[in-house]
Formats: structure tokens, C-alpha cells, sequence
């Protein structure tokens, strides 16, 4: 299986801040990386696609960069509905694994 | 609009068996895979395996192979999970979800990319 590391686990950060979240593939991945935000007791919700296109609807402070093994999710300016957990995802090859998540908090 | 919605929530014992759905609406069922995530409560999402509609391919994750079986119904448009005999650790939040499909602008080939629509999760208890 791939493994995705992500850091840092938890994050405090306040309104308006940039801040940025490392996903690291175990091998290659070339952009076939996925970005997922959730906020307790909901499903996840699909953010970034591709390693840097943005899913409809999803705000243009969200970002994402990286290919092979590095990636990185910014967001320019965060928004209280931003505090939430994140997760990547490979969909490079089956098991599509997901990293542990990277709880983002109110500073 | 796409929508997923899943079967209401099971308590259930060690050795019992349990299907869970996930009914769709709204897109073309047959032609995009759905997956199942498990996600046990305060922990984060583990994929478990797919299902193509249309032909009932599946692809399941070695950790949950020969534990959980996938399955569609394309004609009822409803994908499945199933467990022919439960354990306590299998307690735990599943969600089913549409695995997305775009159309690169240059070449307009078809690309899958992540999962775009989510079911609301289906909580799973099974005591011992």
C-alpha cells in the first residue's frame, strides 16, 4: 500500500491567517493527489482534485500544489467555517489511501 | 441533483451478518464507482473498496479483503456493504461515495479524480 503522511497532526491558527498542509506519499503519486475537509459529525467534503484543481464551489482562498511524493493544501485567508479536519488521498493505485488527518484549530 | 443516502444506523452482536445501503439519484449510476470509507468515531478514513455498477467490478483495500463485501445494484441504482459475520471492532462510521469523473479541456479524454458525493454515514455498533 502507499502510505500518506500529512503534518503537522493538529494546527491552531486565528481568522485570517495563511496557513499550509503537507501531504507526503510513501512512492510516486505523479498528481493524482485529493484534498478533503471535514467538520465533526458530517461527511467529508471534496476540495481539490488532481493535486491543484479546485472542485466546484469550493472557495479560491483553498489551493493545492506538489507532484511525485510533496504536496502541499493552503488556504490564503482562513474563514471560521475553515476550522475543520483535512485529509489527502492517493487515487494513484488501489488501496486508495488516505492520510491521518490534520485537525486545523481556532487559535 | 446527486444525492446519496444511506440506510439508518445498526446495533448489532459479534458473529451477526448486516448488509448497509447507499440509494443514489440524480447521475447515470452504472457509469461511476462507488467507494466505502470506514471511519472509526475520533479516528481518521480508511478506504475499504470500490464497486463499477455497471459490471459489479469491485476492488477491495488487503485490510478489509475476505472481511466486507461491495456490491451494486444497478437497477435499483443502490450500491452495498456487507458483513457475513461482525466483530467489535468493526464498530465504526461508513460512508459510501461517488467517485468523480472530468473531462480533461485539451484532449477531452475522461479522468477519474476523487470522491465528490458522500453519503451521511451510517454508524455501525456491534457489541461483543
Amino acid at each position: 500500500d502507499i502510505q500518506m503522511t500529512q503534518s503537522p497532526s493538529s494546527l491552531s491558527a486565528s481568522v485570517g491567517d495563511r496557513v499550509t498542509i503537507t501531504c507526503r506519499a510513501s512512492q510516486s503519486i505523479s498528481s493524482y493527489l485529493n484534498w478533503y475537509q471535514q467538520k465533526p459529525g458530517k461527511a467529508p467534503k471534496f476540495v481539490i482534485y488532481a493535486a491543484s484543481s479546485l472542485q466546484s464551489g469550493v472557495p479560491s482562498r483553498f489551493s493545492g500544489s506538489g507532484s511525485g511524493t510533496d504536496f502541499t493544501l493552503t488556504i490564503s485567508s482562513l474563514q471560521p467555517e475553515d476550522f475543520a479536519t483535512y485529509y489527502c488521498q492517493q487515487s494513484y493505485r488501489t488501496p486508495y489511501t488516505f492520510g491521518q488527518g490534520t485537525k486545523l484549530e481556532i487559535k | 441533483e446527486v444525492a446519496l443516502v444511506q440506510s439508518g444506523p445498526e446495533t448489532k452482536r459479534s458473529g451477526e451478518s448486516l448488509r448497509i445501503s447507499c440509494q443514489t439519484s440524480g447521475y447515470i449510476f452504472s457509469n461511476y464507482w462507488i467507494a466505502w470509507v470506514r471511519q472509526v468515531p475520533g479516528k481518521g478514513l480508511e478506504w475499504m473498496g470500490v464497486v463499477y455498477p455497471d459490471d459489479s467490478h469491485t476492488r477491495y483495500s488487503p485490510a478489509f479483503q475476505g472481511r466486507v463485501t461491495v456490491s451494486a445494484d444497478k437497477f435499483m441504482k443502490t450500491a452495498y456493504l456487507q458483513w457475513d459475520s461482525l466483530e467489535a471492532s468493526d464498530t465504526a462510521i461508513y460512508f459510501c461515495a461517488r467517485r468523480g469523473v472530468r473531462a480533461d479541456p485539451d484532449t477531452g479524454r475522461y479522468f477519474q479524480i476523487g470522491l465528490d458525493y458522500w453519503g451521511q454515514g451510517t454508524l455501525v455498533s456491534v457489541s461483543s
